[in-house]
């Protein structure tokens, strides 16, 4: 079964760490995506990538940053996590091409405190 | 640009009731349509989806006809499950490897 991976279910971080979500998918799929997700604002998308070394801002990237190293890692980093980064974060890849959607990973529940 | 709008929730049934949640779409050229589902402090899981006007996408008894004349891709069950209970996303893909969600819409299923 295709999976997509993200390491952790939940995390508790202080305000200033630095945090790395890591996500990893089997698929060898080119596209890969972060979003964030949180009540009555939906799914918001956060930064994508469609290859190796090669990123895009969404909507709301500030306070995040991206790194793919490797086709199936694409890793979300809050420089200096703050309270208000407190949310759901999902992972997700596509191959190219607009028939297929999305496969998600289960998500990680981060807190900063 | 592209949009997706989904009925507002939360959309409470009793088991074995029939559910439609709407959805409708704006979008230039053939867009492909999407319903994802999310469980419970779970990610999405891709439900069903459809490619070409007029096609259904059905799975686990749901099912959603895409409508290009009324731009609509709306979900059916004819009778719901508590199981069921979850956020729906509707969610269109267009040019560009996007997709583009609707704000979901959450089922709670009374037993």
């Amino acid at each position: 079964d295709v999976k997509v991976t993200q390491s952790s279910r939940y995390l508790v971080k202080r305000t200033g760490e630095k945090v790395f979500l890591e996500c990893v998918q089997d698929m060898d799929h080119e596209n890969m995506f972060w979003y964030r997700q949180d009540p009555g604002l939906g799914l918001r998308l956060i930064y994508f990538s469609y290859d190796v070394k090669m990123k895009e801002k969404g909507d709301i990237p500030e306070g995040y940053s991206v790194s793919r190293e490797k086709k199936e890692r694409f890793s979300l980093i809050l420089e200096s996590a703050s309270t208000n980064q407190t949310s759901m974060y999902l992972c997700a890849s596509s191959p190219p091409g607009q028939v297929y959607g999305y496969t998600f990973g289960s998500g990680t529940r981060l807190t900063v405190v | 640009g592209n949009s997706v709008t989904q009925m507002e929730g939360p959309v409470t049934l009793s088991e074995e009731a029939f559910l439609t949640i709407n959805c409708t779409y704006t979008a230039t050229g053939y867009p492909s349509l999407f319903w994802y589902v999310q469980y419970p402090g779970e990610g999405l899981q891709l439900l069903l989806k459809a490619t070409k006007a007029d096609d259904k996408g059905s799975n686990k008894g749901f099912e959603a006809t895409y409508r290009k004349e009324t731009t609509s891709f709306h979900l059916e069950k004819g009778s719901v499950q508590v199981s069921d209970s979850a956020v729906y996303f509707c969610a269109l893909y267009n040019a560009g490897n996007m997709l583009t969600f609707g704000g979901g819409t959450r089922l709670m299923v009374k037993p």
